[in-house]
């Protein structure tokens, strides 16, 4: 099946650092999304990508949809303690495979104080 | 407006119990999904409802597993004869249709002893 690589699994940054985190696939998606989740919680929507190519930001967050459609990263500017969490990206496949998606083992971050 | 509403929040049931968890999804959303998150791991995929049509059942791990939504609104799955290994955090999302971006509910925590 689907298959979506997440990088790194987790990592440590220091108060006001930028952070980066990508995922690639094996297949094309024709939309990206990332997510994040708080403990005891379901995953929010951060950001969302329909478009090869479509760079889009919300806040400090920036996320790109990759030109082969088969990757996307998401950036983090100036992180402050409450980004910490775990941080998934999804794929929405072809529609003729039906709208759900498939997410990455996520992200988890970590903000030393 | 509410959100994804899941319950119970958590339950604990004896191994070869069966157990049914709740799921009353954004009030006019026509897709509903069941997402599995293991300890620490990604979210896997279960099972997805959109309209009318039949379900995609493709992520039901087995026979055990199933799940139904009546009137298009609320969804209940249910597992039968429990397994240590179906303890989890089970993840309710709903949608629009076509490809808009799925809301989750904080999910209902089965721990299976």
């Amino acid at each position: 099946g689907q298959q979506l690589n997440q990088s790194p699994q987790s990592m440590f940054i220091q108060e006001g650092e930028d952070v980066s985190m990508n995922c690639t696939s094996s297949s094309i998606f024709n939309t990206w999304l990332w997510y994040k989740q708080d403990p005891g919680e379901g995953p929010v929507l951060l950001i969302a990508l329909y478009k090869a190519g479509e760079l889009t930001s919300n806040g400090r967050l920036t996320a790109q949809f990759g030109i082969t459609r088969k990757d996307s990263f998401l950036n983090i500017s100036a992180s402050i303690p409450s980004d910490v969490g775990i941080y998934f990206c999804a794929g929405q496949l072809e529609k003729s495979s039906g709208d759900k998606l498939t997410f990455g083992t996520g992200t988890r971050l970590a903000v030393r104080p | 407006g509410a959100g994804v509403s899941q319950s119970p929040s958590n339950k604990v049931t004896e191994k070869g119990k069966d157990v049914e968890l709740r799921c009353d999804p954004i009030s006019g959303h026509t897709a509903l999904y069941w997402y599995r998150q293991s300890l620490g791991q990604g979210l896997e995929f279960l099972i997805y409802f959109q309209g009318n049509s039949a379900p995609d059942k493709s992520g039901l791990p087995s026979d055990r597993f199933s799940a139904e939504r009546t009137g298009g609104s609320v969804s209940t799955l249910t597992i039968q004869r429990t397994q240590q290994e179906d303890s989890a955090v089970y993840l309710c999302a709903s949608s629009l249709a076509g490809f808009s971006p799925l809301h989750f509910g904080n999910g209902t925590r089965l721990t299976v002893t």
